[in-house]
């Protein structure tokens, strides 16, 4: 099993519509970080969550952590075709440590 | 400042080859690490170096695969005798000195065993 497991696996959503996209670890987590990726590139940062109870926002993204339950949620509000690609969570498992792993990630499709 | 590097993007082996993926981390940043994407998977670690040092090769396989940070030029990761299974986007990412944990990804190397 994942130790970090991300739901949904994909998700279409019309254009201008909300989502949440879920990451659950069953280790502790030492940070969490969001990644998007487009199809054919590499990973480009989003967000880095390291306190429990911690939000950010990045224009229409916004995450959060749950410490305790050991989640965090990715929501984007009023979806664009641009929002459309891979998401990616990645955690800390050592404090300090700068090596990631990662969930298997949510495949975005937007519907015009 | 250009980003992370990595070459070549596309790499085309027939079974039993060499592959040779090479990363130029960011300017300044001096700790790179390796991940492996498979077809419909997520990223997996593979190895995490500094300069001259093998710092955690835990997700290395421990046969064929090995990779090196030298002093001078950028970081190399090697297959040999590349088999069907190798197939597979590899990413490079690299990290400043201080400690932060944000890692800046290469946009690929595609290798495709035939």
């Amino acid at each position: 099993s994942q130790e970090l497991e991300q739901s949904p696996q994909s998700l279409i959503v019309q254009e201008g519509k909300n989502l949440t996209i879920n990451c659950t670890s069953s280790k502790t987590l030492y940070g969490l970080y969001w990644y998007k990726q487009k199809y054919g590139e590499g990973l480009i940062f989003l967000m880095m969550l390291q306190k429990g109870g911690e939000e950010k926002s990045h224009e229409k993204i916004t995450a959060k952590l749950d410490e305790k339950k050991q989640q965090s949620s990715l929501h984007i509000t009023a979806s664009q075709p641009s929002h459309a690609g891979i998401y990616l969570c990645g955690a800390a498992r050592i404090q300090g440590a700068q090596k990631l792993v990662f969930g298997q990630g949510t495949r975005l499709t937007i519907n015009p | 400042n250009a980003g992370v590097m990595q070459n070549p993007r596309h790499l085309v082996r027939r079974r039993g080859q060499e592959a040779r993926l090479r990363c130029s981390p960011m300017k300044g940043h001096s700790h790179v690490y390796w991940y492996r994407q498979l077809p419909e998977e997520g990223l997996k670690f593979m190895v995490y170096l500094q300069k001259e040092n093998i710092i955690d090769e835990s997700g290395m396989p421990k046969e064929r695969f090995s990779a090196e940070f030298p002093k001078e030029g950028p970081s190399i990761l090697r297959i040999q005798q590349v088999v069907r299974g190798d197939s597979a986007a590899y990413f490079c990412a690299s990290s400043p000195d201080s400690g932060a944990n944000v890692l800046t990804f290469g946009a690929g190397s595609r290798l495709t065993v035939l």
